[in-house]
């Protein structure tokens, strides 16, 4: 069965550079939620979108943007890294936001920032 | 603040014996969710069990659901040495908000 994609899977930037994450939900799937993994820690909500609009709001420095196209694939762009933006970022994707399924999730990108 | 909470925050066992996790967490919710990770890479959905639930089993897995107590358990019977993994239990308050992670157990099952 089809998963959830995410592209790349690993990314190298300078700091002050810009980078940009996609995440693919699975089929029909219509809710995308982005996460952040720092070393150690637990998953970080960042942002989360149904229909193509943004539903909810976490942790996300105004750095980040996101958005979800019309094809429900959505992209997370990063920019004036840090080195703390260094992570593993997850995708997940639901239907429904949730509220008959359960959310899967990308294999994630791992950020490097040097 | 957390949401969900973990404990134990790491669990050494012996392959066969059975593992206990626990979750607690702080407000009402709509369903919460279990989760592995081996380490640096995905979270694999486990297994999700709404409010209105109380346990629920799949293969080597039991999750039970107190919400008067607000918390968890995640049973894995047998172990295995592939168990080997973090596990995270997520909580959604609502349908349509986001899934709230807790710190994790780091789970290890010796051969």
């Amino acid at each position: 069965a089809a998963g959830v994609i995410q592209s790349p899977r690993h990314l190298i930037k300078e700091k002050r550079e810009t980078a940009t994450l996609k995440c693919y939900p699975i089929p029909r799937h219509d809710t995308v939620y982005w996460y952040q993994q720092g070393p150690g820690q637990d998953p970080q909500f960042l942002i989360s979108f149904y229909e193509k609009m943004q539903s909810d709001k976490g942790s996300i420095p105004d750095r980040f943007s996101a958005q979800q196209f019309s094809d429900y694939h959505s992209e997370l762009n990063m920019s004036s890294l840090e080195l703390g933006d260094s992570a593993l970022y997850f995708c997940a994707s639901s239907f429904d936001r949730g509220r008959t399924t359960e959310a899967f999730f990308g294999q994630g990108t791992r950020l490097t920032v040097v | 603040s957390q949401q969900g909470e973990e404990d134990p925050q790491a669990l050494s066992i012996q392959e066969g014996e059975n593992a206990t996790m626990n979750c607690s967490y702080k407000t009402s919710i709509n369903n919460l969710q279990w989760y592995r990770q081996n380490s640096g890479r995905g979270l694999v959905h486990l297994i999700l069990i709404r409010s209105n639930e109380r346990e629920k089993h799949s293969g080597r897995l039991r999750v039970t659901l107190d919400t008067s107590k607000k918390s968890s358990s995640l049973l894995i019977t047998a172990s295995r040495a592939a168990d080997t993994a973090s596990y995270f239990c997520a909580t959604a308050l609502n349908y349509g908000q986001n899934f709230v992670f807790g710190p994790g157990t780091r789970l290890s099952v010796l051969p």
